[in-house]
């Protein structure tokens, strides 16, 4: 399986409600993200929040990681129907010599109905 | 100023052509990326060049050749394309490796083979 699992895999709810993504990954991390791709659309980032961090704001949106569990949380407040889209998380792991590597899950896709 | 950009945005071309996808960041990065999305929108990393080195190959047939000629531009070839090549190609860069570090994305290149 990949680093990076989201779950659930799609999500639909109403305007108005909170939507909650989860990801988990395997390997240690150095941090993790969170990108929204709307349909046929390039990656926008939302929010990065450092392994040795718990919890991060941003806007409407609130991420966690526990990295003992090796996993993330994405909490969307107050959805908007302009809040559809799939989120993808992504983990940045750091090796030596410059190695880099970001890894993405498989992605929640997000529909919130007006 | 756009931070990654790839040319073209949209490539249809047949099977057995070969074809070329560029993609230039002036974010001053150390690290660049390609990615595949398929169709049901799981990005795959294909490569990671740092400092015009290869570093990570996932993989890829060769038939898919990546080339850096600076730090600033990671161009990928493909060779006698094949109906499942169709996907969208995103070019990526992240500098350092550490807490902070960001991954950058531009806009995808939908490629189709017909």
């Amino acid at each position: 399986s990949q680093q990076g699992e989201e779950d659930p895999q799609a999500l639909s709810i109403q305007e108005g409600e909170n939507a909650t993504m989860n990801c988990s990954y395997k390997t240690s991390i150095n941090n993790l993200q969170w990108y929204r791709q709307n349909s046929g659309r390039g990656l926008v980032h939302l929010i990065l929040i450092r392994s040795n961090e718990r919890e991060k704001h941003s806007g409407r949106l609130r991420v966690t990681l526990d990295t003992s569990k090796k996993s993330s949380s994405l909490l969307i407040t107050a959805s908007r129907a302009a809040d559809t889209a799939s989120y993808f998380c992504a983990t940045l792991r750091r090796g030596s010599g410059g190695y880099q590597k970001v890894t993405f899950g498989i992605g929640t896709k997000l529909q919130v109905i007006p | 100023d756009t931070a990654v950009s790839q040319t073209p945005k949209y490539l249809v071309t047949q099977m057995g052509n070969d074809k070329s996808i560029k993609c230039e960041q002036n974010l001053g990065h150390d690290t660049m990326y390609w990615y595949k999305q398929d169709s049901k929108k799981f990005l795959k990393i294909m490569f990671s060049y740092n400092n015009k080195e290869l570093i990570i190959n996932e993989t890829v047939p060769n038939r898919f050749s990546p080339k850096s000629p600076d730090k600033a531009h990671l161009n990928l070839h493909i060779n006698s394309l094949e109906l499942g090549d169709s996907a969208v190609y995103f070019c990526a860069s992240s500098q350092g490796g550490g807490h902070y570090t960001e991954a950058f994305f531009g806009q995808g290149t939908r490629l189709t083979v017909v």
